[in-house]
């Protein structure tokens, strides 16, 4: 079946405009996971939705970023002025009900220069 | 605070020669430990969830283990293919779903 699908695999943006990326969950997954990773570092965990609703939005790191998901589905990560500093691999995830197995999408690599 | 260290940062080997991964933790009540495989520009690969000191799992080359301090990811006699970024997560036992990652380790398997 089909798996987590993220989209673009890679943004290249100039300092200060606005992205939004976009990820398409497993069918029938309530929870969606966002999560970045930086160069040479660990998985950082953003944001956790059940359903549409976003009861842990401790990782987003400054209120440039926020998070959508809508229909219990597609979810988007926006980003605000982006800052050199943004530039990393945005990972989503989606978990079946019941269920703390995260399945990951391949990833939007964002370049901000 | 809780932390995830994984051990070597990287990690050379030739087909054949087993070795094994570490992860050490320290977390307030773990619920489970994670390991996922990662390739290169590819999201992670679930492999293994461990839940309690003493529980192991096996997959193909591949075994893990846990104790109260750290887990083990043993590769026997592998192959090129495994060649990958393994990462190392943790989930507390207060949260259903976040995961805090180790930084990985980056195995190379030569033929």
């Amino acid at each position: 079946g089909a798996g987590v699908s993220q989209s673009p695999s890679n943004k290249v943006t100039e300092k200060g405009k606005d992205v939004e990326l976009r990820c398409d969950p497993i069918s029938g997954h309530t929870a969606l996971y966002w999560y970045r990773q930086s160069l040479g570092q660990g998985l950082e965990f953003l944001i956790y939705f059940q359903g549409n609703s976003a009861p842990d939005k401790s990782g987003l790191p400054s209120d440039r970023f926020s998070a959508e998901r809508t229909g219990g589905s597609v979810s988007t990560l926006t980003i605000q002025r982006t800052q050199q500093e943004d530039s990393a691999v945005y990972l989503c995830a989606s978990s079946p009900p019941g269920s703390t197995e995260a399945f990951f999408g391949q990833g939007t690599r964002l370049t901000v220069v | 605070e809780d932390q995830v260290t994984q051990s070597p940062e990287a990690l050379r080997l030739q087909e054949g020669e087993s070795s094994s991964l570490n992860c050490s933790y320290t977390v307030s009540g773990l619920r489970g430990l994670f390991w996922y495989r990662q390739d290169p520009g590819k999201g992670p690969e679930f492999l293994f969830t461990l839940y309690s000191a003493g529980e192991e799992k096996e997959k193909e080359r591949l075994k893990a283990t846990l104790t109260k301090k750290e887990s083990f990811l043993h590769i026997t006699a592998p192959k090129p293919e495994d060649s990958a970024t393994y990462l190392c997560a943790v989930q507390r036992m207060d949260s259903s779903y976040k995961l805090i990652f180790g930084s990985g380790t980056r195995l190379l398997v030569r033929p």
